[in-house]
């Protein structure tokens, strides 16, 4: 069974240009969630989607956003990006179950802003 | 908003030792609660979990937690570490049913052969 796919892992980006990360998650799983790893602020949830709906939401600014398609890939964007913004963004898939059940993660996205 | 506390920043042990990791969080209502763990180069992965039940937990590896929810507290142990134990260990709540995990900053363990 394929793991969480992230793409892509590296990219650079500078100040003010806006990025799309891309997250496939394992086959069944209908949510989806995304969080930023950095070194000062360890990892923030974003936000989690299910079935193409927005279901919770983390304290990130609104140029962070996301979506989720029928076949649950999701995809995040960061518009006007800020230095601060370099991270390591992970995707995490799920299955659809009442609890919050097991999380699995990808490799991530490594962004760096210059 | 809920917090989660590791106490232990880095820890360096030699292999056969002990294990204890301390996690705590400030979320009074009922929570789930995990561990997880990031080696070199991988991604994270789930050691356990505690949703109800038997407050002690088993895991993978040999670990196992123990929730002690007047203390609200979901301490990692293993009674003897190895060499391959060498990772990043993250402790992380959730609301119950909200599946929105906060994670603690993580205790990097290092194991000496």
């Amino acid at each position: 069974k394929a793991g969480v796919t992230q793409t892509p892992r590296y990219l650079i980006k500078t100040r003010g240009q806006q990025v799309t990360l891309s997250c496939s998650p394992i086959s069944g799983h209908r949510s989806v969630s995304w969080y930023q790893q950095t070194p000062g602020q360890g990892l923030q949830f974003l936000f989690e989607y299910f079935s193409e709906t927005q279901r919770n939401k983390g304290n990130f600014p609104g140029r962070f956003s996301g979506r989720q398609f029928s076949n649950s890939r999701s995809e995040m964007n960061v518009s006007t990006l800020e230095l601060g913004d370099s991270a390591l963004y992970l995707c995490a898939s799920g299955t659809s179950g009442g609890d919050t059940g097991e999380l699995f993660f990808g490799e991530g996205s490594r962004l760096t802003v210059l | 908003a809920q917090s989660v506390s590791q106490h232990n920043h880095h820890v360096i042990l030699s292999e056969a030792a002990s294990l204890e990791l301390g996690c705590n969080y400030s979320y009074g209502g009922t929570v789930n609660l995990f561990w997880y763990v990031q080696y070199p180069g991988q991604h994270l992965q789930l050691l356990l979990k505690y949703f109800s039940g038997d407050p002690l937990v088993k895991g993978i590896k040999g670990f196992e937690a123990e929730f002690i929810k007047s203390k609200f507290s979901f301490n990692l142990r293993k009674p003897s570490v190895q060499w391959s134990d060498t990772a990043e260990y993250f402790c992380a709540v959730n609301e119950g049913g909200r599946r929105a995990l906060t994670f603690g900053s993580g205790t990097r363990l290092q194991v000496q052969p």
